[in-house]
């Protein structure tokens, strides 16, 4: 299977606790994104990378998540000190690139977080 | 003013028929235009890009675009009960990419 992979698929944790979620996207795509979708809303952009480099955060993000994408290849979401209002779907999508034909984004199966 | 809106229906069909899905945007400078399906419980899935004023065909999937009044559209020809989803409409723009909040499809048997 050479699509996009996140692992793990349901986290449940309790408020307080760190989580940390993985990313591997299809392996010749240089942009990778991270989202978070809750019931009835389309998927809100939380912060993507150009291979390695970390290039724009929404302003939704707050301090207590971080994101990283060693060697430009698999990337982690952390949650530090996770709220109840944090559970959500989080998606990772990865494209080509940004130029139009190359910004397809395909997106992994999703971690779903359950934080109690 | 949210970037992308759709109706969020639901939008209930007849089998067989033509499904006829809406978007708009704000951000005149917006270049790429996509639509996913999205089952519940699962991930979103890439129906079509368009990037052009227009139509694009793919199969019986058919999106148009008109950037002068800043409206994307899906047209499902054949409507099949397994294309019941929410179906959402994404806009890029600049480095951000915005989705609309998804209108729900419900196809009759």
């Amino acid at each position: 299977d050479t699509g996009v992979s996140q692992d793990p698929r349901h986290k449940i944790t309790k408020r307080g606790q760190n989580v940390t979620f993985r990313c591997d996207p299809i392996s010749e795509h240089n942009r990778l994104y991270w989202y978070r979708q809750t019931l009835g809303q389309g998927p809100e952009f939380l912060t993507y990378f150009q291979n390695e480099a970390q290039l724009e955060k929404s302003r939704l993000l707050s301090d207590r998540f971080s994101a990283e994408r060693p060697k430009g290849s698999f990337s982690t979401l952390e949650i530090q000190r996770t709220e109840q209002g944090d559970s959500a779907m989080y998606l990772c999508a990865s494209s080509l690139g940004l130029a139009p034909s190359y910004n397809e984004q395909f997106f992994g199966p999703g971690t779903r977080l359950t934080v109690l | 003013q949210k970037e992308v809106e759709q109706n969020s229906g639901p939008l209930s069909v007849p089998e067989g028929a033509i499904a006829s899905l809406n978007c708009t945007y704000s951000d005149r400078g917006s270049q790429s235009f996509f639509w996913y399906r999205q089952y519940s419980g699962k991930s979103p899935e890439l129906i079509m890009s368009i990037y052009s004023n227009g139509d694009k065909e793919d199969g019986r999937f058919t999106a148009q675009l008109n950037k002068a009044s800043q409206y994307v559209s899906l047209l499902i020809r054949d409507s099949q009960p397994s294309d019941s989803a929410t179906y959402l409409c994404a806009v890029n723009t600049g480095n951000q990419f915005y989705f609309g909040t998804g209108t729900s499809l419900t196809v009759i048997p």
